[in-house]
């Protein structure tokens, strides 16, 4: 079975700076697909980022990007320019290929983000 | 296009009450998922319904129960509620197909039992 983990259960991080956030995982697969998702003080569950396995590059989506690193099987999510609303629980998660029709999340435990003026 | 819904959004429960948590999704989503949020412990798998008429178990199943009612639907009934069970509970929906089939979540249901 696949296990995620999230080393930093709290980070802290000054507006306007970047912050990077761990996340190491363990399979015995070659493909799969990873994700980061923001939870906010509403709870929502919110997707920032995602990554297959197969693509060499890393993701960016706006402000958000990942150092994906394969043989170390590491995922960590670099946040620039921190705003005060990224402030949230930030998950890792990862999604086997191997899943059919189905498309089963195994998460961390979480990272929580402060974000200080 | 509301997303995924759930209700209620909050629930006090005694022990070995019984109750049903309501999911439905209208982005004509194949598969459906229900999770289990604690403290610490980030968000684990109970159980999933990959199309419509067909759920398995996932992780933390025990004391649960789920019905594919309908293709938009995806109730999770807990029988004899047990104080162990008090939790967060996340309903999610993906389609088939499509980039990295993203899990899209609803806004949970926060459950105490006494």
């Amino acid at each position: 079975a696949q296990t995620v983990t999230q080393s930093q259960p709290e980070m802290s991080v000054q507006e306007a700076e970047t912050v990077t956030l761990s996340c190491t995982y363990d399979t015995s697969e070659s493909d799969y697909y990873l994700f980061w998702y923001k939870q906010p003080p509403s709870r929502q569950m919110i997707l920032v980022i995602r990554q297959e396995a197969y693509k060499q590059q890393n993701a960016t989506e706006n402000r958000f990007s990942v150092n994906f690193q394969k043989a170390a099987k590491s995922f960590s999510l670099k946040i620039s320019d921190s705003q005060l609303g990224d402030a949230a629980m930030y998950f890792c998660a990862y999604r086997s290929i191997n899943t059919g029709t189905a498309s089963k999340l195994t998460f961390g435990t979480g990272t929580r983000l402060q974000v200080t003026l | 296009n509301a997303g995924v819904t759930q209700t209620p959004k909050f629930q006090v429960l005694k022990t070995g009450q019984s109750m049903t948590l309501q999911c439905a999704q209208d982005m004509n989503h194949n598969s459906m998922y229900w999770y289990r949020q604690d403290p610490g412990m980030g968000l684990r798998l109970i159980y999933y319904s990959a199309s419509e008429g067909t759920t398995d178990k996932g992780e933390v199943p025990n004391g649960y129960n789920v019905s594919r009612l309908n293709k938009r639907e995806f109730s999770l009934r807990l029988e004899s509620a047990a104080p162990s069970q008090t939790s967060v509970y996340f309903c999610a929906s993906t389609a088939q197909g499509g980039l990295a089939r993203t899990q899209y979540f609803g806004p949970g249901t926060r459950l105490l039992v006494l």
